[in-house]
């Protein structure tokens, strides 16, 4: 069964933790984004990764850390220095080679107290 | 330059009834554009694409108008059903780049 997960569906912190997101796919896709949604603002890019080892801020990276150590796997850490973290939390992933068609994800709920 | 704008925020209308949503783009540049649905709780999937070189674009029930020269797109749903019901957000790329960029989203519901 191919897609992409994340884990776990709705998150909750205390103000000031770290906390990571993690995102899954098996569809052997080489580049992977993370989008926050918050509403009536659409989807926003966070950070994107195109090939392992590699990846490139988006339009909102103050406060996010990324990793790309593996193909499948691009987690999203909310760090304490991210001023309003509670959102909606997307992952995507596409194949490259011109192609710009992006699979998403379930979404994490994130909920800081 | 990177903006698409999307209109209206919301949208209701009857069952059977065709509502349109609208997007607008500034950068020339972009050669892609897909519309995306998304249910409460969900993540978007991919509804429909166009590309530049065709004006418009059918599958199913909706419909994609372009307008190159205005730098407009619309999306149509026909016989609209309640399970049409969604958040619908207009996107737009340049092919051979990486990233997409959302308008706003137009929530959509569609009464019996």
């Amino acid at each position: 069964d191919g897609g992409i997960t994340q884990s776990p569906k709705y998150l909750f912190r205390k103000e000031g933790q770290n906390v990571t997101l993690s995102c899954e796919q098996n569809l052997n896709h080489d580049a992977m984004y993370w989008y926050r949604q918050d509403p009536g603002q659409g989807l926003r890019l966070i950070y994107y990764s195109q090939i392992v080892n590699d990846f490139q801020k988006g339009d909102i990276a103050e406060g996010y850390s990324v990793s790309r150590e593996k193909k499948e796997s691009f987690p999203l850490t909310v760090t304490s220095a991210q001023k309003n973290p509670t959102a909606f939390y997307l992952c995507a992933s596409s194949p490259l080679a011109g192609r710009n068609e992006q699979f998403f994800g379930p979404g994490t709920r994130l909920t800081v107290l | 330059q990177q903006q698409v704008k999307q209109s209206p925020q919301s949208l209701i209308v009857q069952k059977g009834g065709i509502p349109i949503i609208n997007c607008a783009y500034e950068n020339t540049a972009f050669d892609y554009f897909p519309w995306y649905q998304q249910f409460p709780g969900k993540g978007p999937a991919l509804l429909i694409a166009i590309r530049p070189d065709v004006s418009e674009k059918k599958e199913g029930r909706f419909t994609i108008s372009f307008n190159k020269s205005a730098k407009q797109f619309s999306l149509h749903i026909m016989d609209s059903q309640p399970g049409d019901s969604a958040t619908y957000f207009c996107a737009a790329s340049i092919e051979s780049g990486s990233r997409l960029t959302f308008g706003e989203g137009t929530q959509l519901t569609v009464n019996p």
